[in-house]
């Protein structure tokens, strides 16, 4: 079966680095996506990988490994505001997204 | 503003109504989706559309029906509702070319409860 694996939750505090992991086993791979959702919100496009390495967008940077089925998201300089659920996502072979059930992640000042 | 629409925004349902959510999007995107979402999973697909005029089941497609007669609109259809669809369900839309993966858009959601 295909199967999307990320921490439940959790906590960091205000101005320093969280790493967020995402482990994958999937039919196919046509790339990774990271998605925000804070409560009681829609999900909000964050990033997508599709070949290994690492993606930088400003305070949040997204890196995958295909050959490990591994990525993780990058948090820098944390916010209050960062406190919100994050979902991988990964595109199998009928290109229909795989969620994970997200990781929410606290942010204490 | 360019986006999703969904309506309602929430509902309250007596198990065996129908009930039709709907879902409006103005970004002229070719596909478009439907999920639920409940606590301690992902979200999970119940049917897609990748063109006008045609359909596709997901995971969790049983009870649920879809049409897409246009670009824009893309109903789904509780024809008799029971306590288990109960959950929060997103629409989503994504400029889908074929072979090539894209970013999906979503709406606000929609909270029903059926009791």
């Amino acid at each position: 079966g295909q199967n999307i694996d990320q921490p439940t939750e959790m906590t960091a505090t205000e101005g320093a680095i969280v790493q967020i992991n995402c482990t994958y086993q999937t039919s196919g791979f046509n790339g990774l996506f990271w998605y925000q959702q804070h409560a009681g919100e829609a999900p909000t496009f964050l990033s997508y990988n599709v070949l290994d390495g690492l993606e930088e967008k400003g305070r949040f940077s997204s890196f995958l490994s295909r050959s490990k089925g591994y990525s993780y998201l990058l948090l820098k300089e944390l916010q209050m505001k960062d406190s919100a659920s994050y979902l991988c996502a990964v595109m199998d072979s009928n290109y229909q997204l795989i969620w994970g059930a997200g990781t929410k992640l606290i942010i204490k000042p | 503003i360019a986006g999703i629409t969904q309506a309602p925004t929430s509902q309250i349902l007596a198990a065996g109504r129908r009930m039709t959510l709907r879902c409006t999007q103005d970004m002229r995107h070719n596909a478009m989706y439907w999920y639920r979402q409940d606590l301690g999973l992902g979200l999970r697909l119940i049917h897609y559309s990748n063109t006008a005029g045609t359909t596709g089941k997901g995971e969790v497609p049983d009870g649920y029906s879809v049409s897409r007669a246009n670009t824009d609109d893309f109903p789904l259809t509780l024809a008799s509702a029971v306590p288990s669809q109960t959950s929060v369900y997103f629409c989503a839309s994504s400029d889908r070319i074929a072979g090539e993966a894209d970013t999906q858009y979503f709406g606000p959601g929609t909270r029903l409860t059926v009791l």
